[in-house]
């Protein structure tokens, strides 16, 4: 079955570094997000992508975040200068159309952020 | 902003038994779903209700949807210790889904 794959699995960096999360979604979809969830607590949308633009962002998605899609399979989220509360799971997800058609997000496994 | 929020916040029961959980929102929908996270874990499609629809089954799941008290039930019937898990459920906007704070299942053997 097809599935979203995102690399690391697991990345600790120093405050103030940047970090780049990277996502395979799956081929034949159109619509990439990204979302992220601190330890014990819900999972908060962050920004979708579709034709190689931003088609919305929450607020938690502010100047040091930035998307791209830089080739035909890879989508990523570059955080510029991390900071200790951007420690979270961070998982992509893709949807072959948009959502309120009644179609179905699927997530990858998720790649864990700590920042010391 | 539609927001999915469940109840109860945790649950435990023995196995074997049925699980429900609850869920609330405050907008108008096209379809609400559920999703499952098993800990440290992605999050996995279960089921998805659309407004016109009251009922749905999916092996021993089975949801509720009541679009007037803007509410949603997710029943899991014969529970398993494999369904220790938080479920979510999630409404759609036209770029998002909104997820809720999740209820943690623990299923004990």
């Amino acid at each position: 079955e097809p599935e979203v794959t995102q690399t690391p699995s697991h990345q600790v960096t120093q405050m103030g570094q940047e970090v780049i999360l990277r996502c395979v979604p799956i081929s034949n979809h159109l619509y990439f997000y990204w979302y992220r969830q601190i330890l014990g607590q819900k999972v908060e949308f962050l920004v979708s992508f579709y034709n190689n633009e931003i088609s919305e962002k929450s607020e938690i998605f502010d100047d040091q975040f930035s998307v791209e899609r830089p080739d035909g399979s890879n989508f990523t989220l570059k955080i510029r200068s991390t900071k200790l509360e951007d420690s979270a799971m961070y998982f992509c997800a893709s949807s072959e159309t948009a959502l309120f058609s009644g179609n179905t997000i699927y997530f990858g496994e998720g790649s864990w952020l700590t920042v010391v | 902003s539609q927001q999915g929020e469940e109840d109860p916040q945790a649950l435990s029961i023995q196995e074997g038994e049925n699980a429900t959980m609850n869920c609330s929102y405050k907008t108008s929908i096209n379809n609400l779903q559920w999703y499952r996270q098993n800990s440290g874990r992605g999050l996995v499609h279960l089921i998805l209700i659309r407004s016109n629809e009251r009922e749905k089954h999916s092996g021993r799941l089975r949801v509720t949807l009541d679009t007037s008290k803007k509410s949603s039930s997710l029943l899991i019937t014969a529970s398993r210790a494999a369904d220790t898990a938080s479920y979510f459920c999630a409404t759609p906007t036209y770029y998002q889904l909104t997820f809720g704070k999740g209820t943690k299942l623990s299923v004990i053997p």
